[in-house]
């Protein structure tokens, strides 16, 4: 079943503005990670938010967690042209089968130039 | 290090035949996961492995899905028969210090 939940579906904005993404969860985790897929690539490894963790920075990114709303931010600032891409959550959450990683249905984010 | 191998990377084939994909995780990382992506169901997991054994295999749609890992650098996604449902990204991805690395996927079209 879907653990995390983006929102919102599809952003579009002009290059040099922010873009935040926002994703909802349903279970217990042990860390938040955000991925970001090219068109017709693989997803990458953006960043990961531990659960104990509020608050993360990457260079032009910033995360958010809260645990008590089950929710998660991502905010990309002064956005690009090549930041155009679907961003995705994914929650990972130890089970009795082991890790597992969950992903949400993305976001896919236009940024015109 | 040449990262999570996939292959084919285009495979079309007739409603009813065997699909083989194929998938090389990168060196040193224990746990592979096959996913699948499409517009109306996004990434869904279909099986995990660690150290080379299935652990969770509960995403596999039916049994005409087989997965299998017979070493650390090599695992095996089969469909038999194949249906015009399973067209689809098919995803292969390797876990290394808690995060995702995923190949670049196989895209498979079932006429």
């Amino acid at each position: 079943s879907q653990q995390g939940e983006e929102d919102p579906q599809a952003l579009s904005i002009q290059e040099g503005e922010n873009a935040t993404m926002n994703c909802s969860y349903k279970t217990s985790i042990n860390n938040l990670q955000w991925y970001r897929q090219n068109s017709g690539r693989g997803l990458v490894h953006l960043i990961l938010i531990r659960s104990n963790e509020r608050e993360k920075h990457s260079g032009r990114l910033r995360v958010t967690l809260d645990t008590s709303k089950k929710s998660s931010s991502l905010l990309i600032t002064a956005s690009r042209a090549a930041d155009t891409a679907s961003y995705f959550c994914a929650t990972a959450a130890r089970s009795n089968y082991g890790q597992n990683f969950v992903f949400g249905p993305g976001t896919r984010l236009s940024v015109l130039p | 290090d040449a990262g999570v191998i996939q292959s084919p990377r285009h495979e079309v084939t007739e409603m009813g035949q065997e699909v083989t994909l194929r998938c090389k995780p990168i060196s040193g990382h224990n746990s592979l996961f096959w996913y699948r992506q499409t517009m109306m169901r996004g990434l869904e997991l279909l099986i995990y492995f660690n150290n080379n054994v299935p652990i969770d295999d509960s995403g596999m749609p039916e049994d005409r899905f087989s997965a299998k890992m017979p070493n650390a650098s090599f695992s095996t996604l089969k469909i038999q028969p194949s249906e015009p449902r399973d067209s689809a990204v098919y995803f292969c991805a390797s876990r290394g210090q808690g995060l995702l690395f995923f190949g670049p996927g196989t895209r498979l079209t079932v006429l």
